[in-house]
């Protein structure tokens, strides 16, 4: 199974300030048809998870443009351009190229 | 909207069974693909299994296949779920795709929580 890591695992962040998150795959997540099928979940305390990015960099419906995703091939970062109180939970990556889909870790995102 | 309603979960022992159901509603059920998903308590994400929106092609992660079967009908997803192990117990999450052949969980529902305990 391809293994993803996150880092960090933890991430106290101040309001208004940016923060990022990266995530590095064993293999490379660019698929035959040439699309990377690495994604981006939040998980708010209580709450199931909800995608925010797609295929590396592509935000879902909803989503504030703080939110972006940027990377290539086994290579990716989140990035929060200001951090909102609301924006406190899990951060996880995963990649959807590879089956088993998996996840990384997850990093706990919290206001300091 | 787009609702996923997972039902089904329960205390089980070790070697039952169990099945669960995910109401879907909100978009033409029949032309995406749909996933279970779980999170062990305290743990992190993981997928268990995909079908294709025609339902004639299915995943599963190793440590389900054989064990676990995904199925759907015209709005419903299900998963049967056999000689369960200690190790399942999780909240399962009910997930729909973006089109009829790929699943990676567009949009989650609520879950339901499976305990497998003696």
């Amino acid at each position: 199974d391809v293994v993803m890591t996150q880092s960090p695992l933890s991430l106290p962040v101040t309001l208004g300030q940016p923060a990022s998150i990266s995530c590095r795959s064993s293999q490379s997540l660019v698929y035959s048809d040439g699309n990377t099928f690495l994604s981006w979940f939040q998980e708010r305390p209580g709450q199931s998870p909800r995608r925010l990015i797609y295929k590396v960099s592509n935000r879902d419906s909803g989503v504030p443009d703080r939110f972006s995703g940027s990377g290539s091939g086994a290579d990716f970062t989140l990035t929060i351009s200001r951090v909102e109180a609301e924006d406190v939970g899990v951060y996880y990556c995963m990649q959807g190229s590879h089956w088993p889909w998996t996840f990384g870790q997850g990093t706990k995102v919290e206001i300091q | 909207d787009v609702q996923l309603l997972e039902s089904g979960g329960g205390l089980v022992q070790p070697g039952g069974s169990l099945r669960l159901s995910c109401a879907a509603s909100g978009f033409t059920f029949s032309n995406y693909a749909m996933g279970w998903a779980r999170q062990a308590p305290g743990k992190g994400l993981e997928w268990v299994s995909l079908i294709t929106g025609s339902g004639r092609n299915t995943y599963y992660t190793n440590s389900v296949r054989g064990r676990f079967t995904i199925s759907r009908d015209s709005s419903n997803l299900y998963l049967h779920m056999n000689s369960l192990r200690v190790e399942d117990t999780a909240l399962y999450y009910c997930a729909k795709g973006e089109s009829a052949t790929y699943c990676s969980g567009e949009v989650w529902g609520q879950g339901a929580l499976v305990t497998v305990s003696s």
